[in-house]
């Protein structure tokens, strides 16, 4: 693993389904986050971490829970998905702190029908 | 919370200069980055500004003034992989960012 992981790809999910994005980062960077991308919006921020074991929540947080159970990885699940959930969702990470920049996982296309 | 502008679409003749300008209303202001992403991929980080003036990194530069709440990219020597979105993004100081959404700028031959 190089850098910032997640999975899956893409994936299409029926309404009402349970569903959890996988985030893996072996930059040992303290924050993690979860963006969703939609057209006209730009990226926002669903939920973010600044070190294991603490979360909190972003702009659009609802619909949606993380957990941070170790340094590196960061899932996103919607318990039970509806079709406004519909998006590219990114995953970031940085050091913490200072100027550093937030690095970018290749993201997850979810359709939700 | 941030507000943040930025103009929708831009064109630009390969060898010009062109300049992505974003302005924002911020509760807490802790810097400034602008990320470029590809069309079907990953933004990537190209500068940062925390302090007012011009960051130079080869053929892009950026500007901030904190008393205006304003901000530029400027992309000089266009390139055709140049074509891409701009992303401005202000972090507050919970180190959380906000961002823009977004400049489409085309590169023309």
């Amino acid at each position: 693993i190089a850098g910032i992981t997640q999975a899956p790809t893409s994936q299409i999910l029926a309404a009402g389904r349970r569903m959890t994005l996988r985030c893996t980062q072996d930059m040992r960077h303290n924050a993690m986050y979860w963006y969703r991308q939609d057209l006209g919006l730009g990226l926002r921020l669903i939920h973010y971490s600044n070190t294991a074991g603490t979360t909190g929540k972003g702009e659009v947080p609802d619909g949606y829970s993380v957990s941070r159970a170790n340094t590196d990885d960061f899932p996103l699940t919607l318990a039970s998905a509806v079709p406004s959930q519909t998006s590219v969702y990114f995953c970031a990470s940085s050091a913490g702190g200072g100027g550093d920049e937030q690095f970018f996982g290749p993201g997850t296309r979810l359709t939700v029908l | 919370g941030q507000n943040i502008d930025q103009p929708t679409e831009m064109t630009a003749t390969e060898g010009a200069i062109v300049q992505i300008n974003c302005t924002y209303q911020t509760s807490g202001f802790n810097g400034l980055f602008w990320y470029q992403q590809h069309a079907g991929e990953a933004p990537t980080f190209l500068s940062y500004n925390v302090l007012d003036g011009l960051e130079e990194k080869g053929r892009f530069s950026s500007f901030l003034s904190r008393s205006k709440g304003y901000s530029y990219l400027l992309l000089k020597e266009l390139q055709m992989k140049d074509s891409a979105s701009y992303l401005c993004a202000v972090r507050d100081s919970d180190y959380k960012l906000s961002f823009g959404a977004g400049t489409t700028v085309t590169v023309r031959a």
